[in-house]
Parts: C-alpha cells; structure tokens; sequence
C-alpha cells in the first residue's frame, strides 16, 4: 500500500530538548515537503527537497532544519525547540499526476 | 504570487442537503487546484484535483468542483451531504513548474446535522 509514514504521532517535550520527526514513503517519490498546520492559518509550507541532496525553504523554516540522504526519507529536525512551534505537522510525498500524499500527522507539545 | 482564500471559516448544513464550498484563488497561470478533506484526528485525503481539460471534476465520496476561469474559482459541491462528511476541507492550488509547491486556504469546517 502506497503510504507516507510519520513518527511519532505525539509528542510532548520541554523547550531546548532536541528532536527528530522522522518521515518515510514507499512511493519512490523525489519531492517531499513538510507542513505545519495551525488552527486559521491552515497548512504552511515548512521546508521541501525536489531529491536526494536537493533541500530548501518553505514559508515558515526558521527552527526548522530537514535532510535528505535517501530517496524515502524526509526527516525534520527541531534542534531547540521553542513553545510557538507547539502545532500539527504533517510530512507529504508528492506525485505529479496524483498530488500530496499525507502522513498521518504528528502533534507536537512544546513546553 | 499565488494565494488561496476559502471564505468560510465554518459551515452547518443538515443532513441530506446540498453542499456547496468556496475557493478562490490568485496564480498568474491555470494552476493545478486540488480539495482536500482532513476528519478529525486524520491526515489529510485527496477529493479531487483539477490540472487541464474538463472544468466539472468528479471526486471521491460523490464530490464534484467546477474549475470557472473568469470568476478564478474552484468550489466543492455535494448534491446530498452525508452525516460521516463532517470534517474540515482544505483547497490548495499548485504551481505548475519549478518546485511544485502547493499553497492551502485556511479550510472550512462543515458540521452536519442529523
């Protein structure tokens, strides 16, 4: 089955406390991307990666960092995580013909 | 730049009833539109998308939006609203080069009444 896979799907942790959200996709997709979703902001472009090696900027990436060194995985990097990034992130595979697929979600609590 | 604007922030509508949700948008070409559905707790669901040709796209779940140029419009319709359609909708426009980038509108929750 064609699937973006999240982990964790919560997650609480204190201000500081580095963290990986790590994304997967068994679609053999080259664009990924990462999204925050805020209530009456909707969904905001965080970072993206066009391929292996190939990352940049979204609309919101400040406290954000990702890397791609394989083709399926799209892991994000929160290295001092802050309170205003307490929010629902969602990691998406992109087809061109098809559009997003979207992982399941994870809810991050930063305290 | 593009944009997308999603009027309603909420919708009621009884059970049985049309539905009819709106999105407009600003891109400087035909983009690529899509209408997303996010139940609560989920992840978001693709319902339709619209790249070229027919502007009347059929969807899942019985949905249907009609791409209309002149007004820059994508609106979601559904001629019967089902009680399980509870839940919020997102439009998201497309580029259609370079990084394929996606914008979203704010989305709108639609609450179905018994």
């Amino acid at each position: 089955e064609a699937q973006v896979t999240q982990n964790p799907r919560y997650l609480i942790t204190v201000t500081g406390k580095k963290l990986t959200v790590t994304c997967s996709q068994n679609m053999n997709h080259e664009y990924m991307s990462w999204y925050r979703q805020d209530p009456g902001l909707g969904l905001r472009q965080i970072y993206y990666s066009m391929n292996v090696e190939v990352t940049d900027k979204g609309d919101v990436p400040e406290g954000y960092k990702v890397s791609r060194k394989e083709k399926r995985n799209f892991p994000l990097i929160l290295e001092s995580p802050s309170p205003n990034q307490t929010s629902l992130y969602f990691c998406a595979s992109q087809d061109r013909v098809y559009g997003y697929t979207f992982g399941s979600g994870t809810r991050l609590t930063v305290v | 730049a593009q944009s997308v604007t999603q009027p309603d922030i909420h919708i009621t509508v009884s059970e049985g009833a049309s539905l009819e949700l709106r999105c407009n948008y600003s891109y400087g070409a035909t983009p690529y539109l899509f209408w997303y559905v996010q139940s609560p707790g989920q992840g978001l669901q693709l319902l339709l998308k619209y790249f070229s040709g027919d502007t009347l796209v059929q969807g899942i779940k019985g949905f249907e939006a009609e791409f209309k140029r002149s007004q820059s419009s994508f609106n979601l319709r559904k001629p019967s609203v089902h009680w399980s359609d509870a839940a919020e909708y997102f439009c998201a426009v497309g580029t259609t080069s370079g990084t394929y980038k996606y914008i979203f509108g704010t989305g709108t929750r639609l609450k179905v009444l018994a």
